[in-house]
């Protein structure tokens, strides 16, 4: 069965520093993709990442980065110089290739960033 | 564009009252899913349907019905509710999944808030 941990429940910081928020995943399958989720305040989910278990390759948008490695099953999400407007809940998410892409979400870390 | 829309956005029922939420999408996608939200718990899939007609079950059915009539509706009823089902539910759809693409990413409603005294 495929299970996602997001150990972190709450993270503050403060404006302007770099913050990670940890994935750790399980799967049996080899190809699979991982997600990550923003939800703010208001509520809706926003799509900011898809990755294949075939793409080891670091990505990098802007403030965002992520790092995926295979041998630690590790998704890792890095905010830097974080903002007021990144606070919000992370979820990180897995979605095996015959589960007719069904998402299995972590429980969320809620990212507070104060001025 | 409006995506994927939910109605209604907020509702209040008695133990015991049955209700349907609307799940309505107009990018033509082929699977629909419902998601419930509860805090600390992350969304956790209920049912989901990967074609007109045709649904499944997600990792939490119980207590919950669904239907998928026409291609851009998806509907999820509660027979009667229980103050368990108090929760905020999700709809999305995707593109069915290829050889080429794989997973493809889930385009959310905006939620629909579910109170059950």
């Amino acid at each position: 069965a495929q299970k996602v941990t997001q150990a972190q429940t709450e993270i503050s910081v403060v404006e302007k520093e770099d913050v990670t928020l940890d994935c750790v995943y399980e799967t049996r399958d080899t190809t699979y993709y991982l997600f990550w989720y923003k939800q703010p305040p208001s509520g809706e989910l926003v799509f900011l990442i898809r990755r294949n278990s075939f793409d080891e390759q670091n990505e990098i948008s802007g403030r965002y980065s992520w790092n995926f490695q295979k041998s630690t099953s590790s998704f890792n999400f890095t905010i830097t110089a974080s903002q007021v407007v990144d606070s919000a809940v992370y979820f990180c998410a897995l979605s095996e290739n015959s589960g007719y892409s069904t998402l299995t979400f972590g429980k969320g870390t809620m990212l507070l960033v104060s001025p | 564009n409006a995506g994927v829309t939910q109605t209604p956005k907020f509702r209040v029922l008695k133990t015991g009252q049955s209700m349907t939420l609307l799940c309505a999408q107009d990018m033509n996608h082929e699977y629909m899913y419902w998601y419930r939200q509860d805090p600390g718990m992350g969304l956790r899939l209920i049912h989901y349907s990967v074609g007109e007609g045709t649904t499944a079950k997600g990792e939490v059915p119980d207590g919950y019905n669904v239907s998928r009539l026409k291609k851009q509706n998806f509907l999820l009823g509660l027979e009667s509710a229980a103050p368990s089902q108090t929760s905020v539910y999700f709809c999305a759809s995707s593109q069915r999944p290829s050889d080429l693409t794989g997973a493809n990413v889930l385009t959310f409603g905006a939620g629909s808030r579910l109170t059950v005294l």
